[in-house]
């Protein structure tokens, strides 16, 4: 039973470029969140999707970035322009039932460099 | 919104050392959850505390909920090399999962 799995692992993108951030949650897992994580910092929730609905996106800065989770296939979050200080690890979660309490499971990163 | 504050920041102990680290929080949380994060991983859930007063185990690994429902603690005993991590405290927020800063723990053989 495979974990949640994302790619790439590592990112590299020139000021401007565009980034695309790609998870597949653990089989039969409907739930998905997006964080974010600087060097020596904690985890910051950014977005909370079902399949084709963005359930809550209060974390995610308004211009820019954007994420959805299709009927089929991956969740993609995808940031536009990219600026140095968007460098960051970008964590995906999943879990099966969705709202606060449930436990979710994280995918290993993948880290952004914007040189 | 909830703010976790985990303490101590850092951690340098010896192989065989017990090893204490706690979370607290301004405002009450229904669920806490501890979760460990290896050098360029994601991290993995270790403990999750459902009521207030519970205390849980995990191998070596303690964790109690705190009666006031605003403080957890996290214990590993006999520390072994691979404890080396990030320790996270992390609690629902509405729809996510509000994070403290982390506890770095290294053991030294």
């Amino acid at each position: 039973n495979a974990g949640v799995m994302q790619n790439p692992r590592h990112l590299v993108r020139r000021r401007g470029q565009e980034a695309r951030l790609r998870c597949s949650p653990m089989k039969g897992h409907s739930h998905v969140y997006w964080y974010r994580q600087l060097p020596e910092e904690g985890l910051k929730f950014m977005v909370y999707l079902q399949k084709e609905n963005i359930i809550d996106e209060s974390g995610m800065p308004k211009e820019r970035f954007s994420a959805e989770f299709p009927k089929e296939g991956p969740s993609i979050l995808r940031i536009q322009q990219v600026v140095r200080g968007d460098s960051a690890a970008y964590f995906c979660a999943s879990s099966k039932w969705g709202g606060p309490g449930y436990e979710q499971f994280f995918g290993p990163g993948t880290r952004l460099t914007v040189l | 919104g909830q703010q976790l504050n985990q303490s101590p920041q850092s951690m340098f102990i010896q192989e065989g050392e017990d090893v204490s680290m706690n979370c607290t929080s301004s405002s009450i949380f229904n669920t806490w959850l501890w979760y460990k994060q290896d050098p360029g991983e994601g991290p993995v859930l270790l403990i999750a505390l459902y009521k207030a007063g519970e205390l849980t185990s995990n191998g070596r690994l303690t964790a109690q909920f705190g009666i006031t429902r605003k403080d957890s603690f996290l214990n590993i005993s006999a520390s072994i090399p691979s404890d080396v991590g990030i320790y996270f405290c992390a609690g629902p927020n509405n729809n996510d999962m509000r994070f403290g800063a982390g506890t770095r723990l290294t053991v030294k053989p």
